[in-house]
């Protein structure tokens, strides 16, 4: 099993629409988890943190729950410009291979 | 505030060759990573240093591969006798406090490496 593992996708959602991804991870003692953004042929930006109670940031929500290891991204009122491939990261340095999200007008 | 700089963006070898690619991290960030991105494997770690120190070189794939950090401001990532399977992008990250404090990577642009 790998340590991180996402879907790849693609998700193709309309503009406005509502979309989740989950990302797992195996190792139970992970401590620390961030959701990154990489737009084609770029560099991974940080998107946001993941805390153990969720966070939110504007139309992003971050969840994450220990007891199935998993986080969660939650993307309200999509925009074209979400179009990206969102990766999950568990104790800093460990990526998922991605879920690729293309926004449809 | 200039970010993590890479060089060169681009670099097209034959198989065999040397391959040196060079990472400037943030002033001020002890921590710097250097990882491996495919389309098959996504974002692979292969080393990581703190303070100019290897910290976890697990992720190297074989003895053809070599990285160095002489100072805080210079790593080189070093591929000798390269290979058309080495062929990826090769991403430098520096960070705040490495691995134990919750801080985020910074990513430069990447070298896309082509082995031919």
């Amino acid at each position: 099993r790998k340590e991180v593992e996402q879907d790849p996708g693609p998700f193709n959602v309309p503009e406005g629409a509502t979309v989740a991804f989950n990302c797992t991870y195996s190792n139970s003692a992970s401590q620390s988890f961030f959701w990154y953004r990489q737009d084609c042929r770029k560099e991974p930006k940080l998107l946001m943190s993941v805390y153990s109670s969720g966070n939110e940031d504007g139309r992003f929500t971050a969840q994450l729950n220990r007891a199935s290891q998993y986080i969660s991204l939650l993307i309200r009122d999509s925009k074209l410009s979400d179009s990206a491939t969102y990766l999950c990261v568990v104790n800093h340095v460990t990526f998922g291979t991605g879920t690729k999200l293309q926004v449809i007008p | 505030d200039a970010g993590v700089i890479q060089s060169p963006r681009h670099e097209v070898t034959e198989m065999g060759q040397e391959v040196t690619l060079r990472c400037k991290p943030i002033s001020g960030h002890n921590s710097l990573f250097w990882y491996r991105q495919t389309m098959m494997r996504g974002l692979e770690l292969l080393i990581y240093f703190n303070n100019n120190v290897p910290i976890d070189d697990s992720g190297m794939p074989e003895d053809r591969f070599s990285a160095k950090m002489p100072n805080a401001s210079f790593s080189t990532l070093k591929i000798q006798p390269s290979e058309p399977r080495d062929s990826a992008v090769y991403f430098c990250a520096s960070s705040l406090g490495g691995v134990r404090l919750n801080s985020p990577l910074h990513f430069g642009n990447g070298t896309r490496l082509t082995v031919t």
